[in-house]
């Protein structure tokens, strides 16, 4: 079934840079649609960026709060995931998840998650 | 803000039946896209509940049902347990934002 382990969060001032990374073992990354998604303290549950597609030719997609500002990445020969996050707002607060999609996109459900990691951005 | 709606929360005694409700809109569910459910027990990562509107994956109690109709989707779990305490959210996709959505999340507390 595999396994997600992220990696990478930390307290951060605004407008600062951080990168997320998410160890998958068990599977093969480059084969499936693999999202980051996330959430604020007491709050619910956001889908942040999606990445699918093999090799060179991996296409991707953000929702809107998070596009221009975050980039998402994969390395095939480590079998890791990456969120790049630039221009860190206070909003951006949460815990962050990777997670393996069922199938494709549009009516793929969420299959497996990692534990999450916390990136707090505060002054 | 969430695009799906669920109740806050419901309650239930043990081995009583709730009924968890998630209502949508003519871009997501009402479009048949499908409605997945998650469970999240405190302080750990969402679990995969129901899948594809009904689907259960391997290991979840056959207590956990998911149906669709119209805009709405419902989560029932019959016969409640004390472990059935968490909260619960809907999924699902929406075409106008291209975006996957989730509900605003239901507590479920055993009392």
């Amino acid at each position: 079934e595999g396994q997600l382990v992220e990696t990478g969060g930390g307290l951060m001032q605004p407008g600062g840079s951080l990168r997320l990374s998410c160890a998958a073992s068990g599977f093969d990354v480059s084969t499936k649609y693999m999202s980051w998604l996330r959430q604020a303290p007491g709050k619910g549950l956001e889908w942040v960026s999606v990445i699918y597609r093999g090799g060179s030719d991996a296409s991707t997609h953000y929702a809107d709060s998070v596009e221009g500002r975050f980039t998402i990445s994969r390395d095939d020969s480590k079998n890791t995931l990456y969120l790049q996050m630039n221009r860190l707002r206070v909003d951006d607060t949460a815990v962050y998840y990777c997670a393996r999609d069922m199938g494709g996109w549009r009516d793929a459900s969420f299959e497996a998650w990692g534990h999450g990691t916390l990136v707090t951005v505060s002054s | 803000q969430s695009v799906l709606t669920q109740p806050p929360s419901v309650s239930g005694a043990p081995g009583q039946r709730v009924t968890i409700s998630c209502t949508g809109s003519s871009s997501n569910i009402g479009a048949s896209f499908d409605v997945h459910w998650y469970q999240q027990l405190p302080g750990t990562a969402p679990k995969l509940l129901i899948f594809g509107n009904s689907h259960r994956p391997s290991g979840v109690p056959d207590r956990f049902s998911g149906s669709k109709s119209g805009t709405s989707a419902s989560l029932a779990i019959t016969g409640l347990q004390a472990e059935d305490e968490a909260d619960y959210y809907c999924q699902s996709y929406d075409s106008q934002s291209d975006s996957k959505v989730f509900g605003t999340g239901t507590k479920v507390t055993v009392l």
